[in-house]
């Protein structure tokens, strides 16, 4: 069973740098979000996927874009990177949106930005 | 704006020791109450609290909602190193805003010491 994986789990970029981070889960899940987790700040939600073919903003989505390909797959996008994004992503999953369902998360991925 | 706030944000205790962590919340519109212990990487879930005065139960771990006060406590007797990690509470919205329907808190960093 392997529930949500993210690649890549390490990530060193130079400022300017672009990159995607890839998410898919195996759950049949229809809902999915991308969080980032700084020291101090708790997870913020970055963009999320309420379902397959829509995605919104969350608290903090500047600086990022999201693709949802399919019901499996929902993509993180650094366009040009900046030291501020240095963080711990993580996405995770709902079987659906909203109602109470408890998220199953990734195992992270922890990008330095130089 | 919405917010949780976990107390306290570290804790040190010796093997053998009962914790108690805290999680008050101010939000407009409550559905549910999350509990997530993060060790190394991906939190896990452990509780949903929905319901005042009823306490979920899981081995040595334990947890109970107060709707009126706005808070919720999560326990842990006879502490073992192996519950070092950080705890995080979250509170489940019935309408989202930028921070989505999830509001995750800083996190109680818990180390238990031999």
């Amino acid at each position: 069973n392997a529930g949500v994986t993210q690649t890549p789990k390490f990530q060193v970029l130079k400022t300017g740098q672009s990159m995607t981070l890839q998410c898919a889960q195996d759950m049949n899940h229809n809902s999915m979000y991308w969080y980032r987790q700084d020291p101090g700040m708790g997870l913020r939600l970055i963009y999320y996927s309420a379902s397959e073919g829509t995605t919104d903003k969350g608290e903090v989505p500047n600086g990022y874009n999201v693709s949802r390909l399919n019901k499996r797959e929902f993509s993180l996008r650094l366009e040009s990177a900046a030291p501020s994004q240095t963080s711990v992503y993580f996405c995770a999953s709902t079987r659906i949106f909203g109602a109470s369902e408890k998220l199953f998360f990734g195992s992270g991925t922890q990008l330095s930005v130089l | 704006e919405d917010k949780v706030v976990q107390s306290p944000l570290s804790l040190v205790v010796h093997e053998g020791d009962t914790v108690t962590l805290n999680c008050s919340y101010e939000v407009t519109n409550f559905r549910s109450l999350l509990w997530y212990k993060q060790e190394k990487k991906a939190p896990t879930f452990l509780f949903m609290l929905t319901s005042s005065g009823i306490e979920k139960k899981s081995g040595r771990l334990s947890s109970i909602l107060d709707k009126k006060e706005l808070f919720s406590i999560l326990n842990i007797t006879a502490t073992q190193t192996g519950d070092s990690a950080i705890y995080l509470c979250a509170v489940e919205l019935v309408y989202g805003g930028s921070q989505g329907n999830l509001i995750f808190g800083k996190g109680t960093k818990l180390s238990v010491k031999p």
